[in-house]
C-alpha cells in the first residue's frame, strides 16, 4: 500500500477486556510510532521502534500497554484490562530511516472503552 | 519538558479570508517545527516545516516562519478556500535525546464558508 495502515477503524469493547491494535508501516520504513490522542487534547507520544527494538518505552500510560513489531514491518499495540480512560484515537506513524525522516500517519483505531 | 500551545478553536471564516493560527513553543535547544493537517475522514499529513531560526516552510499557500525570540511558528494563509476546512496541528520534535517524537498542540479546527 502507499500509506501507513491501521485496523481495526472502531473498536468497542468492554472494560476489563484486551484489545490488539494492529500498524502496518510504509514498505521500507524502519522507524515506527505510536502516539494517542484523547479526545480535546493533543496527540501524545507512546513508544518508538528502530527496526524490532523500542529505545523508549517511557510514553506507554502504565504496564497494562505493550508492543512489538516484528519484521521490520508490522506492529501491535496491546492493550490489557481496559479502562475508560483508555478511549482515545490511537495513531501509528512510521518514517523512512533515521528520526529526523517525516513522520506519516496513518488514518488512526478509534477506542471506546465502555 | 517540551510543548507546545496553539489557538483554542474552532476558527470559522468566510472564503478568501486571511487565516492564522497562533502557536507557541517551549523547548531546550534548537528543536524542528511542524504544521500537520488533518481532512475529515483523513490521517494526518505534514503540511509545512521549518528546521532553523528564521526559516519559512512554506506549502498550498500556506506560511509559517520559525521565530526563535518570539518561539513561535503561526500559520498564516492570505485567501482560504472551502478545501481547507480541517484540523490544523502545529508539532515540534526536540533537538535533544528525546528527538524522536513529536510534540503536539491541540489542534484548532478550521471550517471556511462558501
Amino acid at each position: 500500500g502507499a500509506g501507513v495502515s491501521q485496523s481495526p477503524s472502531n473498536k468497542v469493547t468492554e472494560k476489563g477486556k484486551d484489545v490488539e491494535l494492529r500498524c502496518d508501516p510504509i514498505s521500507g520504513h524502519t522507524a515506527l510510532y505510536w502516539y494517542r490522542q484523547r479526545l480535546g487534547q493533543g496527540l501524545e507520544f507512546l513508544i518508538y521502534f528502530q527496526g524490532n527494538s523500542a529505545p523508549d518505552k517511557s510514553g506507554l500510560p502504565s504496564d497494562r500497554f505493550s508492543a512489538e513489531r516484528t519484521g521490520e514491518s508490522v506492529s501491535t499495540l496491546t492493550i490489557q484490562r481496559t479502562q475508560q480512560e483508555d478511549s482515545a484515537v490511537y495513531l501509528c506513524a512510521s518514517s523512512l530511516r533515521t528520526i529526523t525522516d517525516t513522520q506519516y500517519f496513518g488514518p488512526g483505531t478509534r477506542l471506546t472503552v465502555l | 519538558g517540551n510543548s507546545v500551545t496553539q489557538m483554542e478553536g474552532p476558527v470559522t471564516l468566510s472564503e478568501e479570508a486571511f487565516l492564522t493560527i497562533n502557536c507557541t513553543y517551549t523547548a531546550t535547544g534548537y528543536p524542528s517545527l511542524f504544521w500537520y493537517v488533518q481532512y475529515p475522514g483523513e490521517g494526518l499529513q505534514l503540511l509545512l516545516k521549518a528546521t532553523k531560526a528564521d526559516d519559512k516552510g512554506s506549502n498550498k499557500g500556506f506560511e509559517a516562519t520559525y521565530r526563535k525570540e518570539t518561539t513561535s511558528f503561526h500559520l498564516e494563509k492570505g485567501s482560504v478556500q472551502v478545501s481547507d476546512s480541517a484540523v490544523y496541528f502545529c508539532a515540534l520534535r526536540g533537538s535533544g535525546g528525546s528527538n524522536y517524537k513529536l510534540t503536539f498542540g491541540k489542534g484548532t479546527l478550521l471550517t471556511v464558508n462558501p
